[in-house]
């Protein structure tokens, strides 16, 4: 059964980094032809979709948070991770990740973490 | 990139059919047969409900149903049931590979 799990600090400055990993267990990344993403739920608002990457290790990007935002994947831990950097109290949110089949057929999100709060406050 | 368009609230008494809505532009909900509902109940992770429009995921009960026309796509839920009361989220692929979703719509069963 596939899972997927959200770690990170809960608690992140404002114009710090923030830095989350999501450990995908049942699967592995590099080998399943799969897109793996980011999505962000502000507190009582709606989702975002931040980016996702492919298995092969291309990256996309919402357009409004490109320039701050970093996705990579950790073959050998079978995680992958989100870094946003320059960070306000805007960001603070849930913080999902979750795998996708595809990108252009609209996400498909099928499997979620169960979402970690990230808050930004000095 | 704007959200998509959603009423914040819908409402229906047990049994009957309610319809949300997710409006969009050309270059998205209206540009591709690519939209996906969500159901999201408090303090839950998000649901996939729907996807490519019309399409049921292996497990998700007949009585919820999508379409598009135009630029606006549809979830019905049709049979109301009383576990149906939750926040639903439209999404839709909107070029560029990128992606969007819509502001979300509290379905209340009456």
């Amino acid at each position: 059964q596939l899972q997927l799990q959200e770690s990170g600090p809960g608690l992140v400055k404002p114009s710090e980094t923030l830095s989350l990993s999501c450990t995908v267990s049942g699967a592995s990344i590099s080998s399943s032809p799969y897109y793996w993403g980011w999505v962000r739920q502000p507190p009582g608002k709606g989702l975002e979709w931040i980016g996702s990457i492919y298995y092969s290790g291309n990256t996309y990007h919402n357009p409004s948070l490109k320039s701050r935002v970093t996705i990579y994947v950790d073959t050998s831990t079978n995680q992958f991770s989100l870094r946003l950097s320059s960070v306000t109290a805007a960001d603070t949110a849930v913080y999902y990740c979750a795998r996708h089949p595809c990108l252009v057929c609209g996400g498909n999100f099928d499997y979620w973490g169960q979402g970690a709060l990230v808050t930004v406050s000095s | 990139q704007s959200a998509l368009t959603q009423p914040p609230s819908a409402s229906g008494s047990p049994g009957q059919s309610v319809t949300i809505s997710c409006t969009g532009t050309s270059s998205d909900v209206g540009g591709y047969n690519y939209v996906s509902w969500y159901q999201q109940h408090p303090g839950k992770t998000p649901k996939l409900m729907i996807y490519e429009v019309s399409k049921r995921p292996s497990g998700v009960p007949n009585r919820f149903s999508g379409s598009k026309s135009g630029n606006t796509a549809s979830l019905t839920v049709s049979g109301l049931q009383a576990e149906d009361e939750a926040d639903y989220y439209c999404s839709s692929y909107a070029g560029g590979n990128s992606l969007l979703f819509g502001g979300g719509t509290k379905l209340t069963v009456l």
